[in-house]
């Protein structure tokens, strides 16, 4: 099946730092890429969804300044967490969209686990 | 933008009981995914449904759609510790619910 990869799969910072991180589709072209944020024992909440060659589409209450995207290639799209702060501390997951397959068109990286000091 | 509640958000059962999870909208969906997620990993699709009124089987997984297409059921039979996990629905522009987190003991 189609893989997704995320990259780094757990990152440690200290306040005020930047953090990039990746998402790659590795056997297809992704024109769309989400973002998500995941809070302890809560569900998925969307932050932006980001279309190759444009600017991202950001969700309500989503600080775009704060929260980087970039898709500059059809496999791969970047999340950047500039200036992090502690409450920014989450699990980032991408997912990618196959539009060649018929059923299952997403796809989940495994998440980043970013811990903000 | 079209909200999807799912119930119940907590579930803990015993291994080998049937249960439900739900999940409405007060909008029709177009088409609407189940996933299931496990700690610390992304989620993995279950089952997309589309038509209204349909029921797609996954093994000891039944998802039904309603015929209004603004809910959604997914029954899972003789449940395993296997099954645990958060349930979560999606919309076509992939939002999801708040999920049902689910516990089967054994």
């Amino acid at each position: 099946g189609a893989v997704v990869s995320q990259h780094p799969s757990r990152v440690i910072c200290k306040s005020g730092t930047s953090v990039k991180i990746e998402c790659r589709s590795l056997d297809f072209q992704a024109t769309t890429m989400f973002w998500y944020r995941q809070f302890p024992k809560q569900s998925l909440m969307l932050m932006a969804t980001s279309n190759e060659g444009s600017k991202a589409t950001y969700e309500q209450g989503v600080e775009k300044d704060k929260f980087l995207i970039n898709h500059a290639s059809l496999t791969l799209s970047t999340l950047t967490v500039t200036s992090a702060h502690p409450e920014d501390s989450s699990f980032y997951i991408c997912s990618a969209r196959d539009w060649t397959r018929e059923n299952e068109k997403l796809f989940f990286g495994s998440g980043t686990q970013l811990s903000v000091l | 933008t079209q909200l999807l509640e799912q119930s119940p958000q907590f579930l803990s059962i015993q291994e080998g009981e049937n249960l439900t999870v739900y999940c409405n909208s007060s909008s029709v969906f177009s088409s609407l995914q189940w996933y299931r997620q496990e700690p610390g990993e992304g989620p993995v699709l279950l089952v997309t449904v589309v038509t209204g009124g349909e029921v797609k089987k996954l093994k000891r997984l039944t998802f039904q759609f309603g015929d209004a297409r603004k809910d959604s059921s997914l029954h899972i039979t003789a449940a395993q510790p296997g099954d645990t996990g958060l349930y979560l629905c999606a919309d076509v522009n992939m939002r999801f619910g708040a999920g049902t987190r689910l516990t089967v003991k054994p």
